[in-house]
């Protein structure tokens, strides 16, 4: 069975911080996902990556897939009150299934 | 917009009763997937299916729980004599596979369920 566990659970700063999700597990993915959700909603994607030691950005978001594929990382800088959400990691597994794992998300709140 | 869409979106029932929710996929996407969400929890899998064949299910769906997807474009999902421990949110997922490549999965607006 395929887990992932995200750290920390809960995260409550100020406006304008910075701040670290992890993502992390015991076993390759062929790709991992990002999603925010809000109360009440589906989740969102906001990134997709695929390759060992990929790095993305968007904005203000900057996401990590750590080289052996079992990891990941998502920094936010100068965090806004509107990124106030449940962020979700996300591994798209082995086999042809696709069906995707997801950790139990970071539940993110920024005060103004 | 041409979103994952779900009905309803809340559902609130007496222990025992069955409910049915239906999924609409993104246009052109062959795959669906169910998902259920319990608070504080992310997003498990129960089922999927590729057009309209039901190709896995999680042991998760216990035999009160069917899935449909007819025609290979909208799915139903029936839960039948409901127990408390049904309450969460039940999502939606759609992605367009070709061979050996998948697009990503786009999430609907889930449909929350309570059993009383």
């Amino acid at each position: 069975t395929q887990l992932l566990e995200q750290s920390p659970q809960f995260l409550s700063i100020q406006e304008g911080e910075n701040l670290t999700v992890y993502c992390n597990s015991s076993s390759v993915f062929s790709s991992l996902q990002w999603y925010r959700q809000e109360p009440g909603e589906g989740p969102v994607l906001l990134v997709t990556v695929v390759t060992g030691g990929e790095v993305k950005k968007l904005k203000r978001l900057t996401f990590q897939f750590g080289d052996a594929r079992k990891d990941s990382s998502l920094h936010i800088t100068a965090a806004q009150p509107g990124d106030t959400g449940l962020y979700l990691c996300a591994g798209d597994g082995s086999g042809s299934n696709y069906k995707l794992t997801f950790g139990k998300g970071t539940l993110l709140t920024v005060n103004p | 917009d041409t979103g994952v869409s779900q009905n309803p979106r809340h559902k609130i029932t007496k222990r025992g009763q069955n409910v049915t929710f239906r999924c609409d996929p993104i246009s052109e996407h062959n795959r669906l997937y169910w998902y259920r969400q319990t608070l504080g929890q992310g997003p498990e899998f129960l089922t999927y299916f590729q057009n309209e064949a039901q190709l896995e299910k999680s042991r998760l769906l216990s035999d009160r729980f069917s899935a449909e997807r007819p025609k290979g474009s909208f799915s139903t999902l029936e839960i039948q004599r409901t127990e408390q421990g049904d309450s969460a949110m039940y999502l939606c997922a759609s992605s367009r596979t070709s061979g050996r490549h998948q697009e990503t999965q786009y999430f609907g607006p889930g449909t929350r369920l309570l059993v009383l």
